[in-house]
């Protein structure tokens, strides 16, 4: 089955502990992408990778990391998370050809607490 | 720049009401557009998408949406919700490799 696999689904933690979320995408997608969701400010992206080894900073980068080895991998890294952190998390990928995006499968989603 | 509006960001109906949710886009290039339902504590799914052909496209769940492109606008549609279409609807046209993002419709249908 084409998928978008995120982990974990939930997970808490405490200020300053560095902490990474795992997307892997199983459909060859060029294009990957992470973003975060708040109430009230719709989906914002944090970072983009359009291809292995190329990586590019989206709307809200700040206070993330994300590395593109392998084709069907992108995590997310907070290096020191904060409590303005705390949000909805989801990994996307996209076939692209020519700059054109023909539609996101997202994963599940990673809601994350930063105490 | 490029952009994509939705005009209401909160839609109550009654079950059985006809559903209308706007969304029109600002792009220079090939057109690509979705709209993206996304059902409490769940993540987004695709609804239906518009790359090419006849205007009027069919999704899942007896959605429909047309595309103007006089009026650079992809509504979205639906003769008769049900409680069930309770969700947030997003609308996106393809960017340079990556999507552009409408803020989102909360839709809310009353029992």
């Amino acid at each position: 089955e084409a998928q978008v696999t995120q982990n974990p689904r939930y997970l808490i933690t405490v200020t300053g502990k560095k902490l990474t979320v795992t997307c892997s995408q199983n459909m060859n997608h060029e294009y990957m992408s992470w973003y975060r969701q708040d109430p009230g400010l719709g989906l914002r992206q944090i970072y983009y990778s359009m291809n292995v080894e190329v990586t590019d900073k989206g709307d809200v980068p700040e206070g993330y990391k994300v590395s593109r080895k392998e084709k069907r991998n992108f995590p997310l890294i907070l290096e020191s998370p904060s409590p303005n952190q705390t949000s909805l998390y989801f990994c996307a990928s996209s076939l692209s050809l020519g700059g054109v995006s023909y539609g996101y499968t997202f994963g599940s989603g990673t809601r994350l607490t930063v105490v | 720049a490029q952009s994509v509006s939705q005009h209401n960001h909160h839609v109550i109906l009654s079950e059985a009401a006809s559903l209308e949710l706007g969304c029109n886009y600002s792009y220079g290039g090939t057109v690509n557009l979705f709209w993206y339902v996304q059902y409490p504590g769940q993540h987004l799914q695709l609804l239906l998408k518009y790359f090419s052909g006849d205007p009027l496209v069919k999704g899942i769940k007896g959605f429909e949406a047309e595309f103007i492109k006089s009026k650079f606008s992809f509504n979205l549609r639906k003769p008769s919700v049900q409680w069930s279409d309770t969700a947030e609807y997003f609308c996106a046209v393809n960017g340079n490799y990556q999507l552009i993002w409408g803020a989102g419709t909360k839709l809310i249908i009353k029992p």
